[in-house]
């Protein structure tokens, strides 16, 4: 089973700022990486697939990199909504699994 | 609007059972495969289960292999996860989600429920 190590487990940041989430793979992945926002109380959504891509409804602020092991999501600049927890998820060996979150907290 | 709800979770004692349900809407049921992905605050989300469009196939994490059954009525557009011997570890919060446009391996999921709780204790 592929292991998904996110870091860091918390960030702490202003509106405004630039910050990067980390997702590590212990096997390569190629580009078969999803990332997922969550807010209390609702169910994971989806932001980025394919390493990369943007989903439906996804904001530009948003991006995602990497390939292999080493993938990272993005936000150029922090807005009030997009504090949450950050999942990454790998669908290139079933069964799919998740990483256990990076929590985005206003500083 | 697509749309995923799920029900049927509640306290059940460790070695009881309890069937979720997942009513889908907005999109051609039939032809989506479907997931049951649970969560809980140490394991964070796990995949559990997946069924094929047709309901003919299914396959399972091995940690609820021989104790979960996933079925699916096309006609009704329902999903169902039936849970026995269950046990304190299923504890979580269990969501149906579609693959991204119920594709078997487009990779990540487009559509979630809003979750069921299912708590196993005595």
């Amino acid at each position: 089973e592929v292991v998904l190590t996110q870091s860091p487990a918390t960030l702490s940041a202003s509106p405004g700022e630039r910050v990067t989430l980390s997702c590590r793979a212990s096997q390569n992945l190629n580009s078969n990486l999803a990332w997922y926002q969550q807010k209390p109380g609702q169910a994971p959504r989806p932001l980025i697939y394919d390493a990369s891509t943007r989903a439906t409804g996804t904001p530009p602020r948003f991006s995602g990199s990497g390939s292999g092991t080493e993938f990272t999501l993005t936000v150029s600049s922090l807005h009030s909504e997009d504090f949450a927890i950050y999942f990454c998820q790998q669908n290139n060996t079933w069964p799919w699994t998740f990483g256990q979150g990076t929590k985005v907290e206003i500083k | 609007e697509v749309q995923l709800v799920e029900s049927g979770g509640g306290l059940v004692q460790p070695g009881g059972s309890l069937r979720l349900s997942c009513a889908a809407s907005g999109f051609t049921f039939s032809n989506s495969w479907m997931h049951w992905v649970r969560q809980t605050p140490g394991k964070g989300l796990v995949w559990v289960s997946h069924i094929t469009s047709d309901g003919r196939s299914a396959t399972y994490a091995d940690s609820v292999k021989d104790r979960f059954t996933v079925s699916r009525d096309n006609a009704k557009n329902m999903l169902y996860l039936q849970m026995n011997s269950l046990r304190a570890e299923d504890t979580a919060l269990y969501y149906c989600a579609r693959p991204h446009r119920g594709l078997y391996n487009s990779g990540w999921y487009d559509y979630w429920g809003q979750g069921t709780l299912v708590t196993v204790s005595s």
